[in-house]
């Protein structure tokens, strides 16, 4: 199975400022056929499902804030949240989908320092 | 808007059987792969299992496969998920999630609610 490393485990950032989450996959999740990378990412809030936030590594999903953007190719991928507001704190996770075994990032957590 | 109503979780002894169903409305879901996504108490996301529209083709994650079986009803546009030999490391939040497309591998989304399964003795 691929393996999804994030990093930080958690973070703590000021309101208004840039909170930046990494995922590492254990092998390339971009399909040369297509050029695409097959990683998504998610928001999880407490007592919540997780929600899509961006899918191909950098697409947003409908009526997703833009202030959430998603980079990276290959192995190495970014979440950035450019101006953190009191309602992103949550969970936020990467998710592989180039294998039918798709499989999570153990999750970072963003709270309000 | 797409509704996923999951039921049928409960407390269950180790060994014993449960069945999860997950009701779905508001998209035409005979055209969409559908999957189980699990989470533990305090704990991250795992994917558990996968079907495609038509039923054709399931995948399983190895933690559960010859134990766990997924299936769906298009005609009443429900998922399914058998799930027997129940262990505690079972013990979860079990949330449905539509796919994006017809085939995995996927990327989920919409999810529902979730059913939490509990299995001590």
């Amino acid at each position: 199975d691929i393996v999804m490393t994030q990093s930080p485990d958690s973070l703590a950032v000021s309101l208004g400022e840039r909170a930046t989450i990494n995922c590492k996959s254990s092998q390339s999740v971009l399909h040369s056929s297509n050029n695409r990378n097959y990683l998504a990412w998610y928001q999880q809030k407490a007592g919540q499902p997780p929600k899509l936030l961006i899918y191909w590594a950098s697409t947003r999903e409908s009526g997703v804030p833009d202030r959430f953007s998603g980079s990276g190719s290959g192995t190495d991928f970014t979440l950035t949240i450019s101006s953190l507001q009191a309602e992103d704190v949550a969970v936020y996770y990467c998710q592989q989908y180039y294998s039918t075994a798709v499989t999570f990032g153990g999750g970072t957590k963003v709270e309000i320092k | 808007e797409v509704q996923l109503v999951e039921s049928g979780g409960g407390l269950v002894q180790p060994g014993g059987s449960l069945r999860l169903s997950c009701a779905a409305s508001g998209f035409t879901f005979s055209s969409n792969a559908m999957s189980w996504v699990r989470q533990a108490p305090g704990k991250g996301l795992e994917w558990v299992s996968a079907i495609s529209h038509s039923g054709g083709t399931t995948d399983y994650a190895d933690s559960v496969k010859g134990r766990f079986t997924i299936s769906r009803d298009n005609s009443k546009n429900t998922l399914f998920l058998q799930m027997n030999s129940l262990r505690a490391d079972d013990t979860a939040k079990y949330y449905c999630a539509k796919g994006f497309r017809a085939a995995a591998p996927l990327y989920f989304d919409s999810w529902g609610q979730g059913t939490l399964v509990t299995v001590s003795s």
